[in-house]
């Protein structure tokens, strides 16, 4: 069971907007910054987002991050073929002292 | 740009010690977090603590008894050891370079530790 919640699955076709959630608590997301990470498969987890909604150089416009409260999501829109991956949501807790992570959302692009 | 590598025993007997070491080529060890994250096969990812450059280290809780994360400055390079392993210790093992303790980037391509006899 991952301190931070996120849906297992989702799928959507290409060309259109899919959005994963990432739900927490006040001493992980409620007060720390949000980072996502997309795993390609057989391959390491890259960083797609930082600080709940700043990109990386290189990483195109269509992958945008928002935070409210508890909560944050990842939007990915122009869904492509090669957006099939694991995305993973991460946050410090306060609580815990830890670093945690999301159990992780399969993308399949249909 | 920097480039993380893992080494080490891909097979490491039960009770015994497990010891990766990371190479960071293409930048300095100074001014960040190095990190080691491990994954068991097909599940998700779980934090097994950092080191600071200047030495001080965080460890997950839950294997903080076990966890040792050193620097070797002069190498560039930074080791994990985990003692006392079981069979629930296999996993993919990265290490990746922090900005911040939850801001990772980039990844090693990770290495497979099985524990087993």
């Amino acid at each position: 069971q991952s301190v931070l919640t996120q849906p297992p699955s989702t799928s959507e076709t290409p060309g259109q907007r899919v959005t994963i959630s990432c739900s927490g608590s006040s001493s992980n997301i409620g007060s720390n910054s949000v980072y996502w990470y997309r795993q390609l498969p057989g391959t390491a987890p890259k960083l797609l987002i930082y600080r709940n909604n700043q990109r990386p150089s290189g990483v195109p416009d269509r992958f945008s991050g928002a935070k409210s409260g508890t909560s944050a999501s990842l939007a990915i829109s122009g869904l492509r073929s090669e957006d099939e991956a694991d995305y993973f949501c991460a946050a410090w807790d306060d609580s815990l002292s830890v670093v945690v992570f999301g159990g992780g959302t399969k993308l399949t692009v249909l | 740009q920097v480039q993380l590598q893992e080494s080490g025993p891909r097979l490491v007997k039960p009770s015994q010690t497990l010891s990766l070491t990371c190479t960071v080529s293409g930048g300095s060890i100074s001014g960040f977090y190095w990190s080691w994250i491990r994954q068991p096969p097909g599940k998700g990812l779980e934090w097994i603590g950092y080191v600071y450059y200047s030495g001080s280290t965080t460890y997950n809780p839950s294997l903080k008894r076990r966890v040792t994360i050193s620097l070797d400055r002069p190498k560039n390079q930074f080791s994990l050891n985990l003692s006392s392993v079981t069979a629930a210790d296999t996993a993919l093992y990265y290490c990746a370079k922090g900005e911040t303790n939850s801001w990772l980037d980039p990844w090693g391509q990770g290495t497979l530790v099985t524990v087993s006899s």
